[in-house]
């Protein structure tokens, strides 16, 4: 079965800290996402990846960055942490175009 | 992005099937068209997906429309498990990377 794992499933941060979300996926996947998930606005795409190094933008970057160092490694970094960044956030891998494979999320504070 | 219109919600008894209907009438002749559900406290998970035949496999059933303007998720005998929030997505075609687009989806309550 393909996994899909996220650092935290519960994280609680001060505004203006530097947050990082980590996502392992361990079946040789291509293509990695972000996305967050609130309430009344469903999920939406933050970034994604089709190789190592690439990167490219979904439908609400701002505020956030990505690494992709390694193939099965996709990092979601909050460079300074606000309020409104307050979220369900869910990380997700595929092959090519095929279906994707979530993660448990992670609930993120900030206070 | 092709635009979807899901019912915000339908309700079903134990044991009874299930039609999730879906209207995607700007889709594009390369997009598949995904079903995904996501269960309480936990992220979506993949439930069929087709192009332009019906689609079987052990969770579901796709019928898809003629001219691909709509198509229906068929539970064959709900279950209490079966309780998510259904999301119908055309994409991931040609060389989007396999990027989708989540919509609302339709909240399915099953009654026992």
């Amino acid at each position: 079965d393909v996994k899909v794992t996220q650092s935290s499933r519960y994280l609680v941060k001060r505004t203006g800290e530097k947050v990082f979300l980590e996502c392992v996926q361990d079946m040789d996947h291509e293509n990695m996402f972000w996305y967050r998930q609130d309430p009344g606005l469903g999920l939406r795409l933050i970034y994604f990846s089709y190789d190592v190094k690439m990167k490219e933008k979904g439908d609400i970057p701002e505020g956030y960055s990505v690494s992709r160092e390694k193939k099965e490694r996709f990092s979601l970094i909050l460079e300074s942490a606000s309020t409104n960044q307050t979220s369900m956030y869910l990380c997700a891998s595929s092959l090519a175009t095929a279906s994707q494979y979530f993660g448990p999320g992670t609930r993120l504070l900030v206070l | 992005d092709a635009k979807t219109t899901q019912p915000n919600s339908m309700e079903s008894n134990e044991e009874e099937p299930v039609h999730l209907p879906c209207n995607h009438s700007t889709i594009s002749g390369t997009d598949y068209i995904h079903w995904y559900r996501q269960l309480p406290s936990q992220g979506p998970e993949y439930v069929i997906h087709g192009l332009t035949s019906n689609v079987n496999n052990r969770m579901a059933s796709l019928a898809i429309a003629e001219d691909r303007k709509s198509s229906t998720l068929i539970l064959h005998r709900a279950t209490l498990r079966d309780a998510a929030v259904y999301y119908c997505i055309p994409g991931a075609g040609g060389t989007s990377y396999g990027k989708l687009t989540f919509g609302q989806g339709t909240i399915l309550t099953v009654h026992p």
